[in-house]
C-alpha cells in the first residue's frame, strides 16, 4: 500500500518556467489537497478537490492551477514560476470529514 | 478569515524537560486533529479530540480541546530526542466541505 505518492521530490525553475506536481493516492480518497509549507507559516492550503472533476481555491491559490482528472490523481502546476513560490508543497488525502489526512513525500521547488 | 495561530513558534529544551505547544482558532472547531512532521518528512497524524474538554493520552503526550472549543494543546512530558520535529494542530476550514486548516506549528528541538 503505497498511500500518497509525490513527483519529483526536488526541482529547480528558473524564473518564468513551468511545470506540474504529479500526486496520486490509492487509499480510494474522495478528498485530496495541494498544500505549500514556508518557514513560520505552517502549511497553507493552495487549492482542494472534493471529488473527481471538482476544484476549489484555499488560502493561496495565484499563481496555480489543478487538475483532478480522476479520483486517484490530481496535479498541481504552475504555468509560470516566480522566485515567490520557492517551497514545499505538500500533496494530501482523506476519507470522509473527521478523519486522517495522508500525506505524501513533498517536493522541495527552487525558483532562482 | 479563519486563523490557527500556534505558540510558541521554536521551543528548545533539554531531554527529560516538559514541552508544551497551544493552538488557538479564531472560530469554533467541530473537531481538531494534530499531526507531528519530523525533520525532513512529511505531517504525520498523532490523534484527534472532538468533544468540549476532551482529554487524550498517547503515551508520554496528553492532548485536551479547550471548553470552547477554540483552543487546544499539545504536552510532552519528559522529552526524549525522538520527540524532535514540528507540531500542528488541523481543523475544519470555515466554509463547509472536507478543507482542513493547519496551524503555524511549533518545532521542537530536543538537545542531550
Amino acid at each position: 500500500n503505497a498511500g500518497v505518492t509525490q513527483t519529483p521530490k526536488f526541482q529547480v525553475l528558473k524564473t518564468g518556467q513551468s511545470m506540474t506536481l504529479q500526486c496520486a493516492q490509492d487509499m480510494n480518497h474522495n478528498s485530496m489537497y495541494w498544500y505549500r509549507q514556508d518557514p513560520g507559516m505552517g502549511l497553507r492550503l493552495i487549492y482542494y478537490s472534493a471529488s473527481e472533476g471538482t476544484t476549489d481555491k484555499g488560502e493561496v491559490p495565484n499563481g496555480y492551477n489543478v487538475s483532478r482528472l480522476n479520483k486517484r490523481e490530481f496535479s498541481l502546476r504552475l504555468e509560470s514560476a516566480a522566485p515567490s513560490q520557492t517551497s514545499v508543497y505538500f500533496c494530501a488525502s482523506r476519507g470522509r470529514q473527521g478523519t486522517e489526512a495522508f500525506f505524501g513525500q513533498g517536493t522541495r521547488l527552487t525558483v532562482v | 478569515g479563519q486563523q490557527v495561530m500556534q505558540i510558541p513558534q521554536y521551543q528548545h529544551v533539554q531531554e527529560g524537560e516538559d514541552f508544551t505547544t497551544y493552538c488557538n482558532s479564531s472560530t469554533t472547531l467541530s473537531n481538531i486533529q494534530w499531526y507531528k512532521q519530523r525533520p525532513g518528512g512529511h505531517p504525520v497524524f498523532l490523534i484527534q479530540l472532538v468533544k468540549s474538554g476532551e482529554v487524550k493520552k498517547q503515551k508520554r503526550l496528553t492532548f485536551q480541546f479547550g471548553e470552547a472549543k477554540k483552543n487546544s494543546s499539545l504536552h510532552i512530558t519528559a522529552t526524549q530526542t525522538t520527540d524532535v520535529g514540528t507540531y500542528f494542530c488541523a481543523g475544519p476550514r470555515e466554509g463547509g466541505g472536507n478543507k482542513l486548516t493547519f496551524g503555524t506549528g511549533t518545532q521542537l528541538k530536543v538537545e542531550l
